[in-house]
């Protein structure tokens, strides 16, 4: 099947900084992503979806310019949590369509200290 | 899309079937069956689809009722590794992969040894 990764799988950074995830497609061409959240004992909610060469589009309640999406190419997409806080300390899973599937990343761990 | 009930929890001894249900009562003629699973920590992972079939592949069976309002997961003999949380997923299938996946709360299947 196809493969998504991420990296970093886990990073830890004191409030007040940013922290940038990668979301690779490697072995097919993505024209969509998209970016989940899940905090824990919790279900995975989506945040917004990344289209290659345009904006992303969020989902009702993620602010757009705390979680920075870049889509440049058709194999990367890269979420950027701006200005950290505790509450933002999660599990960021990105997935990627290709041929009709999504198909998941493994997931960042996120811990804003 | 419209939305699924499951249990929220199931346990299974290993070697034996574990049969997970999902209600969807209000699914549409154009929206489709998946599962997903995600075992701890780790990015969900497709298992298999359906319209009103029955199908089957290397994981798993998925039956679903003549009405469609109802399916069930068959992992024919289940293993400590297939202890996950498994999401019934409803969605038009047309989309491809186009719209984001709205998880719900899923089924903690539990293999014991």
């Amino acid at each position: 099947g196809a493969v998504v990764s991420q990296h970093p799988s886990r990073v830890i950074c004191k409030s007040g900084t940013s922290v940038k995830i990668e979301c690779r497609s490697l072995d097919f061409q993505a024209t969509t992503m998209f970016w989940y959240r899940q905090f824990p004992k919790q279900s995975l909610m989506l945040m917004a979806t990344s289209n290659e060469g345009s904006k992303a589009t969020y989902e009702q309640g993620v602010e757009k310019d705390k979680f920075l999406i870049n889509h440049a190419s058709l194999t990367l997409s890269t979420l950027t949590v701006t200005s950290a806080h505790p509450e933002d300390s999660s599990f960021y899973i990105c997935s990627a369509t290709g041929l009709n599937e999504q198909y998941f990343g493994p997931g960042t761990r996120l811990t804003v200290t | 899309d419209a939305k699924t009930t499951q249990p929220p929890s199931m346990d299974c001894a290993e070697g034996r079937a574990a049969n997970l249900p999902c209600n969807h009562s209000t699914i549409s003629g154009n929206e489709y069956v998946y599962w997903y699973r995600q075992i701890h920590s780790q990015g969900p992972q497709y298992i298999i689809h359906g319209l009103k079939n029955n199908e089957t592949n290397e994981m798993a069976s998925l039956i679903i009722t003549e009405d469609r309002k109802s399916s069930t997961l068959i992992l024919p003999h289940a293993t400590l590794r297939d202890t996950a949380v498994y999401y019934c997923i409803v969605r038009v299938a047309s989309k491809g992969g186009a719209d984001g996946l709205t998880f719900g709360k899923g089924t903690h299947l539990i293999i014991q040894p």
